[in-house]
């Protein structure tokens, strides 16, 4: 596709529910990243994949979060066990490389999911 | 750290005029990055115009351009000839060598008849 593509877009979970939000990069990017965005907030960072190697996970809020981008390019975030508190959107971005100054690490946003928990 | 503070939650402009979005930022890194990206109410994150710190040039994109005061660690936002098409939620970002997006808390732009 033209773009980065999310699914599901909304997603209602019972607390105590496992969650999987999928992620479909623009094709050909190497860097994949997780942003979590709460209500009337800048999204904040989750975590980062360059191929299929996770190199930054400092945001996971908790062992509850995981995310895997096994063949290097979809990628899914799950949350075990959801809690009230991860009611938000996640934004998935990707970038086509890094190499600095060129631009190719200006990441592209999915639309998000926005997940509530009940 | 990175932190991005953006001091404005709302702003309001009329069609045709021009508005100023302000942004600092603060980074032990010589080498960064710093973006606009602009989030209609369909909340698709869509990239504004982009500064590399290295560059003394304000990079401009159309309508769009950046006051960026390195010094100052200051890095605003101007748009000209405002449309009812720029109402949105701004975000400004900064970026350090080779990592994560850090984000400012936004701007809420509303562009009036």
């Amino acid at each position: 596709g033209a773009g980065v593509s999310q699914s599901p877009r909304y997603k209602v979970a019972k607390r105590g529910q496992d969650v999987a939000l999928r992620c479909d990069p623009i094709s050909g990017h190497v860097s994949l990243f997780w942003y979590q965005q709460a209500l009337g907030q800048g999204p904040e960072f989750l975590t980062y994949f360059q191929n299929e190697a996770q190199l930054d996970k400092s945001g996971l809020p908790s062992d509850r979060f995981f995310a895997e981008r096994p063949e290097g390019s979809v990628s899914t975030l799950k949350i075990q066990r959801t809690q009230q508190e991860d009611s938000a959107v996640y934004l998935c971005a990707s970038s086509l490389a890094w190499a600095a100054g060129k631009g190719t690490d200006t990441q592209y946003f999915g639309p998000g999911t926005r997940l509530t928990v009940l | 750290a990175q932190t991005v503070t953006q001091s404005q939650p709302e702003m309001s402009v009329q069609e045709a005029e021009t508005v100023t979005l302000s942004c600092t930022y603060d980074t032990s890194e010589n080498n960064y990055y710093l973006f606009w990206y602009k989030q209609p109410p369909s909340r698709q994150m869509i990239l504004v115009i982009r500064q590399e710190a290295y560059k003394q040039q304000n990079a401009t994109e159309n309508r769009f351009s950046v006051n960026f005061q390195k010094a100052a660690k200051s890095f605003s936002l101007k748009i000209s000839d405002s449309q009812l098409g720029d109402t949105a939620m701004y975000f400004c970002a900064s970026m350090e060598y080779g990592n994560k997006l850090v984000f400012g808390a936004g701007t809420i732009l509303r562009v009036k008849s």
